[in-house]
């Protein structure tokens, strides 16, 4: 069965420092992965997915299969940063496997 | 403007006694999925519809019934609510399945 693994319940870092979520997925086949985030008071929202290979407000994430991870990376924390974020995988069943999430403190 | 809007935000029953939340879309998306989030968990997909078409997930108890009478509109029943019921319940919708999901802020559910 499809899993989806975040080992950390919190991250706390400083302003400017580097961040970076973790990640990790079980699944046999060819996986699309996503990174939904929910800021304060606001509802879950899409922050990317890899097929896109794109970066969000500074955030990428490369899908590596050998290690079955889809870290979240940025290199420079920011205050508006501090969210829930929470790693998705879509196995094509038609449904998203989410992982438990990690809190991001980003202190001044 | 809200795409996907749950009411109520929150919600009081108890124990035992039937519940209904709802969730309407303006996006005239195909798929409406419900999900359940228990304190500290990651979310966890109850059932979806794409259209009419119904799709329950193995393991959802029972005692959850959902209902679409048209795009626009979604409903979440619990028959008989338990205590360990008691979540935060998502809906989410998107325009085909392999499109991004759009969620509505969550109704949480409290059972006393």
């Amino acid at each position: 069965a499809q899993r989806v693994t975040q080992p950390e319940k919190l991250l706390s870092v400083f302003k400017g420092a580097p961040v970076e979520l973790k990640c990790n997925y079980s699944y046999s086949g060819s996986p699309e992965l996503f990174w939904y985030v929910q800021y304060s008071r606001q509802r879950l929202q899409l922050l990317l997915r890899h097929i896109s290979r794109e970066s969000i407000k500074g955030f990428t994430a490369d899908l590596n299969k050998g290690e079955t991870s889809f870290h979240l990376k940025k290199p420079f924390a920011q205050e508006e940063d501090s969210a829930m974020y929470y790693c998705a995988l879509d196995t094509g069943r038609r449904a998203l496997t989410f992982g438990s999430g990690t809190r991001l403190q980003v202190q001044p | 403007d809200a795409m996907v809007i749950q009411n109520p935000r929150y919600q009081v029953t108890q124990f035992g006694k039937p519940v209904t939340l709802s969730c309407s879309q303006t996006l005239n998306h195909n798929v409406m999925y419900w999900y359940q989030q228990k304190s500290s968990q990651a979310p966890k997909l109850l059932f979806h519809y794409y259209d009419k078409d119904f799709n329950n997930e193995a393991d959802t108890p029972d005692n959850f019934q959902s209902r679409r009478p048209n795009t626009s509109f979604c409903f979440l029943d619990i028959r008989s609510p338990g205590l360990g019921d008691a979540a935060m319940y998502l809906c989410a919708t998107s325009r085909d399945y392999t499109d991004t999901q759009y969620f509505g802020p969550g109704t949480r559910l409290t059972v006393l």
